[in-house]
């Protein structure tokens, strides 16, 4: 069946160092999405993506849609504190499949 | 407008019994899906609801149930509970297909 990694589980880094996630997904999507979850919250959109090679920014935050529609990945530049959180994917085919996330923590 | 809206929020139930869970969507938003968060598991699909049609279901026993009313509301219930059941469970609306989600802030079930 459908299924969809994530990578890293998790990542530490300095305030102000850049941040990747990445994500698989064993068959073509229709589109990805990305959602942030803070702890002790809920998961909130962030954007959707469908097109092949799409690439979206918003401010420190750049995601990419790969050519063949089957991996994903969200970057973020000179991470702050408030960049703290858990990132999913979510790859939709027939239906939507959430990675397992990566798990963001900032060292100040 | 009024976000996603979940009921209750925090449910403690004893191992057996069964229980059900309430989600308001977003006005105008016809699709419903519910959602098993766990540390371990992460986010697991239940399933979803679109007009009031299961459109999708995921991979949890014949215990967990839904259904979906005319006004786009949603419940979800679980019979003869286990421990293993304890989790937040988030339900999310969207517009239609392809369009993101918004989750309401989830019911945190525990079964003792």
């Amino acid at each position: 069946g459908q299924q969809v990694m994530q990578i890293p589980q998790y990542q530490h880094v300095q305030e102000g160092e850049d941040f990747t996630t990445y994500c698989n997904s064993s068959t073509t999507l229709s589109n990805i999405q990305w959602y942030k979850q803070r702890p002790g919250g809920h998961p909130v959109f962030l954007i959707q993506l469908v097109k092949s090679g799409e690439v979206k920014k918003q401010k420190r935050l750049t995601f990419q849609f790969g050519e063949a529609k089957k991996n994903s990945s969200l970057h973020i530049t000179a991470t702050q504190t408030t960049d703290v959180g858990t990132y999913f994917c979510a790859g939709e085919d027939d239906k939507i499949i959430f990675g397992k996330g990566t798990r963001l923590h900032i060292l100040p | 407008k009024a976000g996603v809206t979940q009921t209750p929020r925090y449910l403690i139930k004893t191992r057996g019994q069964q229980v059900t869970l309430s989600c308001s969507p977003i006005s105008g938003h016809r699709s419903v899906s519910w959602y098993q968060q766990t540390p371990g598991q992460g986010l697991q699909f239940l399933f979803e609801y679109f007009s009031e049609t299961q459109r999708n279901k995921g991979n949890f026993p014949g215990r967990f149930s839904g259904r979906q009313f005319s006004n786009s509301r949603s419940e979800m219930n679980v019979s003869t509970l286990e421990l293993g059941d304890s989790a937040l469970y988030l339900c999310a609306s969207s517009l239609s297909f392809h369009y993101g989600y918004t989750f309401g802030s989830g019911t945190r079930l525990t079964v003792v």
